[in-house]
């Protein structure tokens, strides 16, 4: 199947400063990627959907200015949350749909993990 | 699909007994419906998917589903648990919102393998 990277893993930041996480299709191009949020012990909350070269379409009471999504190329999405507090402390995941070749699954990255002092 | 829904929160079974993880869907035409598997601290690998051809599908580790239309079911079944089944599985479909291609996920079930 297909490959999605998500990078880092793990990431410990002080409050205020901001994360850069990274999603990439390693082997497909992808039309579509999603930004998930996972709390403990749930099910994943989608942030945004991103399609590239476009802006990204933010879910309800997701804040924008908060959770920046960019799209760059058909391989690469990055989520930076910006003054990061300790709330923002959670799961993030990534997915990506293929162009083609596929019949609307959606690959997963293997998460990052947030931790904001 | 309009909506999934997973019945329960949590199962539990014996090591080598069948398992048996419930998903409903609602939707006014027929969907696609997808399981993945979840372990801790890592992302989501999909186990298999139903994409209106064969109604019973069949999966990795063992896992095979039944599209059910009748009853707007596509439960997750096994017939012998292995220890190392034991993770969060999640039922999604598709959907298209305001023009937006999205997944809609059900509440997860959480799998326990007792030796």
């Amino acid at each position: 199947g297909a490959v999605v990277s998500q990078h880092p893993s793990r990431v410990i930041c002080k409050s205020g400063t901001s994360v850069k996480i990274e999603c990439r299709s390693l082997d497909f191009q992808a039309t579509t990627m999603f930004w998930y949020r996972q709390f403990p012990k749930q099910s994943l909350m989608l942030m945004a959907t991103s399609n590239e070269g476009s802006k990204a379409t933010y879910e309800q009471g997701v804040e924008k200015d908060k959770f920046l999504i960019n799209h760059a190329s058909l391989t690469l999405s990055t989520l930076t949350v910006t003054s990061a507090h300790p709330e923002d402390s959670s799961f993030y995941i990534c997915s990506a749909r293929a162009q083609r070749g596929y019949t609307g699954e959606l690959f997963f990255g293997e998460g990052s993990r947030l931790t904001v002092l | 699909a309009q909506s999934v829904t997973q019945l329960d929160s949590h199962v539990s079974v014996s090591e080598g007994t069948p398992v048996l993880l419930r998903c409903n869907y609602s939707s006014s035409y027929s969907p696609s419906l997808f399981w993945y598997v979840q372990h801790p601290n890592k992302g989501l690998q999909l186990l298999l998917k139903y994409t209106s051809a064969a109604t019973l599908v069949k999966g990795i580790n063992g896992f095979e589903a039944e599209f059910k239309k009748s009853e707007t079911s596509f439960h997750l079944t096994k017939p012998s648990a292995h220890m190392s089944d034991a993770a969060e599985y999640f039922c999604a479909a598709p959907t298209t919102t305001s023009g937006t291609y999205k997944y809609i996920f059900g509440t997860g079930t959480r799998l326990k393998v007792l030796a």
